[in-house]
């Protein structure tokens, strides 16, 4: 059964801090990793990284994952109060026939103090 | 571009009752995957619809079923509803089933 964790599961720092989430998986066969962040209901998509695109980048968010350790970080530079949220990490299998969706972890709660 | 849109918004239902919950998938995308999120957990994949069949389940009983339309909308269906059925469902669009799924804002499912 794939797995996903994610650690820590909350995390309160000051704006302006540089913040990294940690994602371990467990995957039969992978195909990508995805970042999400959750603010209220609907997870919004930030990145999907794969065996040939380990490192993502987008304004202060980036995301590296090591296929070797089976674990990706996301990285988060001057905390803004606005990026207060839940953060999921999701790994993608590769299946044979049908879909089996994505495992998700718990997320990261982060709060970003004024 | 529409974006993935879901309706109701929340939903009060009681033990044993049977509800149905609508998503209307973002334009360009012909798949749509179905997600149990209960509170302080990640989404739980329930399952996925491509080309109006279902095309992967999770682990979820067969109460659980869905429909998906030819303009590629989709229902998700409960029936005999138990008190553990109250969770966000998330509906999450994309093409061919694979990669990047984008999330509709949920649905608040209560069960008394």
């Amino acid at each position: 059964e794939d797995k996903v964790v994610q650690s820590p599961l909350s995390l309160v720092v000051h704006e302006g801090d540089t913040v990294t989430l940690n994602c371990s998986y467990e995957v039969t066969n992978f195909r990508s990793l995805l970042w999400y962040k959750q603010e209220k209901k609907a997870p919004t998509f930030l990145f999907m990284l794969t065996s040939s695109g380990i490192e993502k980048k987008s304004g202060r968010l980036s995301s590296i994952l090591d296929k070797k350790e089976l674990s990706s970080i996301l990285n988060i530079t001057a905390t803004q109060t606005g990026d207060s949220a839940i953060y999921l990490c999701a790994v993608e299998p590769y299946s044979g026939g049908g879909a089996d969706g994505l495992t998700f972890g718990k997320g990261t709660h982060l709060i970003i103090q004024p | 571009e529409t974006g993935v849109t879901q309706s109701p918004t929340h939903l009060i239902k009681t033990r044993g009752q049977q509800v149905t919950l609508r998503c209307s998938s973002q334009s360009g995308h012909n798949t749509v995957s179905w997600y149990q999120q209960a509170l302080g957990q990640g989404p739980q994949f329930i399952f996925q619809y491509y080309r109006e069949e279902e095309n992967g389940r999770g682990n979820f009983p067969p109460r659980f079923s869905g429909l998906q339309f030819p303009n590629y909308s989709s229902e998700l269906n409960v029936n005999a509803l138990e008190l553990d059925d109250s969770a966000l469902y998330l509906c999450a669009s994309s093409f061919g089933g694979r990669g990047e799924q984008f999330f509709g804002p949920g649905t608040r499912l209560t069960v008394l």
